[in-house]
């Protein structure tokens, strides 16, 4: 089956700063990369998502970059507030497997 | 407003005693799933349906049962519940496969 990893688990960053999440995978027919906010006491939402013929996507301070070759694909968020501390989650087998989860701390 | 609601968003309960999770949404998905999440294992699929009385097995189906009669109901069944599914559940929806997921809120469940 697929096999997803995401690193790093835990992240701890100063307001301001950038973070980067990677999720790693094994399934070269996976074609859609999402990534999924969870804050506390919700559920998962949908943040940003990128199919395999794009190899990057931006939303404002969020972006996604794909490298299909390689099989990984990665969160960037800059400027990182206090709002953005969650647990994120890859699903490069959407909806059918998830990545154990980033927890992003980010200190004021 | 679009959304998948749980219901209830906690229970305890006692072992052997049958329970069931309800779960809507108002989207005209076909697509619905169970998940569990547990600390250090992520979200797990429970079960799955692609469309009315189309269902099947996910990565943890052992102990849960799913019924798809409507389609934008999609119950979790606990015939026999113990400790071991103490856990926190959610419910999704999508339009299909590669498409995204919307969640609803979460259900605690404590089997004692």
């Amino acid at each position: 089956g697929e096999n997803v990893e995401q690193h790093p688990s835990t992240l701890s960053v100063q307001e301001g700063d950038s973070a980067v999440i990677k999720c790693t995978y094994s399934d070269s027919a996976s074609n859609y990369f999402p990534w999924y906010k969870q804050e506390l006491g919700k559920g998962p939402q949908l943040i940003i998502d990128i199919r395999s013929n794009v190899g990057e996507k931006k939303d404002q301070r969020i972006a996604v970059t794909l490298n299909k070759t390689a099989k990984h694909f990665s969160l960037h968020i800059t400027e990182t507030q206090p709002e953005d501390s969650a647990v994120y989650f890859c699903a490069p087998r959407t909806p059918l497997v998830f990545g154990k989860g980033t927890r992003l701390s980010v200190i004021a | 407003e679009a959304q998948v609601t749980q219901n209830p968003r906690y229970l305890i309960t006692v072992t052997g005693k049958k329970l069931t999770v309800t779960c809507s949404q108002n989207m005209n998905h076909e697509y619905m799933s169970w998940y569990r999440q547990d600390p250090g294992l992520g979200l797990r699929q429970i079960y799955y349906s692609m469309n009315v009385e189309v269902t099947d097995k996910g990565d943890v189906p052992e102990g849960y049962k799913v019924s798809r009669k409507e389609k934008r109901n999609f119950p979790l069944i606990l015939e026999s519940p113990s400790p071991n599914q103490t856990s926190l559940y959610f419910c999704a929806s999508s339009f299909g496969f590669n498409q995204p997921q919307h969640f609803g809120d979460g259900t605690r469940l404590s089997i004692l």
